[in-house]
């Protein structure tokens, strides 16, 4: 099984500051890697799939990068609705398919 | 507009089943691979089940296999999960996603509660 660790578990920015998330690999998922973001009660949206394709109505401030073992999501300028949980997820191993622990953006 | 919607979900006690069904439209079900994915209250995503666009193929993570099955019926748009031998450790919310394979989980339903305790 591949394990996915995301860090840091919490970030901490001001709205219009950058955002840096990263998600590992503990082996190769080639770019077979996806990124979603839950807000408090709703369902987890995906926003990058292999590792750097924004998903469809996704905004230009998010991009993914990386391939392997080590990825990143970049927010370029926090806005308010950004502020969420954060998963990276695998699907090149399978099954199972795996996510990350997650990372919180919150308000600085 | 993509849009699956789940039902089924409810308090049960330890050891009881419960059936979760989840109604598809807005895209051509027939053609997609269909998985559930459950989190834990507070907790992060965990992939639970798969099946495969005809149902040919299906796999579950360990933490299910052997209680929980995962099924679709193509003629009606709609995937269920039947959960037998509840356990406590089993309270999530159920989401129902478009995706699998070599695909991310690219469309999610609202969920549905499942609380299982005495």
């Amino acid at each position: 099984e591949i394990v996915m660790t995301q860090s840091p578990a919490t970030l901490s920015v001001s709205p219009g500051e950058r955002a840096t998330l990263s998600c590992r690999a503990s082996q190769s998922v080639s770019s077979n890697l996806a990124w979603y973001q839950q807000k408090p009660g709703q369902a987890p949206r995906l926003l990058i799939y292999a590792a750097s394709t924004r998903a469809t109505g996704v905004p230009a401030r998010f991009s993914g990068s990386g391939s392997g073992t080590e990825f990143i999501l970049t927010i370029s300028s926090l806005q308010s609705e950004d502020f969420a949980v954060y998963y990276c997820q695998q699907y090149n191993n399978w099954p199972p398919w795996t996510f990350g622990q997650g990372t919180k953006v919150e308000i600085k | 507009e993509v849009q699956l919607v789940e039902s089924g979900g409810t308090l049960v006690r330890p050891g009881g089943s419960l059936r979760l069904s989840c109604a598809a439209s807005g895209f051509t079900f027939i053609t997609y691979e269909m998985s559930w994915v459950r989190q834990a209250p507070g907790k992060g995503l965990e992939w639970l089940s798969y099946i495969s666009s005809s149902g040919s193929t299906i796999y579950h993570a360990d933490s299910v296999k052997g209680r929980f099955t995962i099924s679709r019926d193509n003629a009606k748009d709609s995937l269920f999960l039947q959960m037998n031998s509840l356990r406590v450790e089993d309270t999530a919310i159920y989401y129902c996603v478009k995706g699998g394979s070599y695909w991310p989980f690219d469309y999610w339903g609202q969920g549905t509660l499942v609380t299982v305790s005495s």
